[in-house]
């Protein structure tokens, strides 16, 4: 079946530093990528998406870097702090409705102060 | 705006009794509704999904059901719980039609069976 492999499983990086997560999707269908932050015992949240005909978006601190040729996406966040730590999840959809999203499986970020 | 509550916050069952997690949504008319549930440390498991009233869709066969009894109610059941069935259990929503493909979650519930 289709699925989104997301690496690495957990990431620890110093405050100010950069973070990078990668995730890379099977179905060639798929046109919209969201990124969701989940705290500690709450739902997630999205944070920032993008659909297939932007290569890049940002937002602040956040960005979202999309090659559909390769299939594969990333989320860059810039000048970390502590309350960014949180699991962070990317998801594949086909833009039907959002029926089969497909979710990565995570990535832990551990930002030290 | 769009809110989703679920209840309870949290849950503790003992196995072979029976289950039922509400979830809702104001603000939105004819919502796609999602049941997710999340392991310990773990990704997110689409259970069941919803287009409408008396829709449902099962994506896992287990132990558990879900009904949609009004348009921005969905509710997941069991009648006998198992120790498996402990998890985070996260309803989700979003927009009906083509193009609205970003799901919003709501708070989540913690069920532990012993």
């Amino acid at each position: 079946g289709e699925n989104v492999e997301q690496h690495p499983s957990t990431l620890s990086v110093q405050e100010g530093d950069s973070a990078v997560i990668k995730c890379t999707y099977s179905d060639s269908a798929s046109n919209y990528f969201p990124w969701y932050k989940q705290e500690l015992g709450k739902g997630p949240q999205l944070i920032i998406d993008i659909r297939s005909n932007v290569g890049e978006k940002k937002d602040q601190r956040i960005a979202v870097t999309l090659n559909k040729t390769a299939k594969h996406f990333s989320l860059h966040i810039t000048e970390t702090q502590p309350e960014d730590s949180a699991v962070y999840f990317c998801a594949a959809s086909r833009g039907n409705g959002g029926f089969k999203t497909i979710f990565g499986a995570g990535t832990r970020l551990f930002v030290k102060a | 705006s769009q809110t989703i509550h679920q209840w309870p916050a949290t849950l503790v069952q003992p196995v072979g009794s029976p289950l039922s997690l509400e979830c809702t949504v104001e603000g939105t008319s004819n919502p796609n509704l999602y049941w997710y549930r999340q392991a310990a440390g773990r990704g997110l498991q689409l259970l069941f999904y919803s287009v409408g009233i008396g829709q449902i869709s099962s994506e896992v066969p287990q132990n558990l059901s879900a009904s949609r009894p009004q348009d921005r109610q969905f509710i997941l059941s069991s009648k006998k719980l198992l120790l498996s069935d402990s998890g985070f259990y996260l309803c989700a929503w979003n927009p009906p039609g083509m193009g609205s493909d970003t799901q919003y979650f709501g708070p989540g519930t913690r069920l532990t069976v012993l």
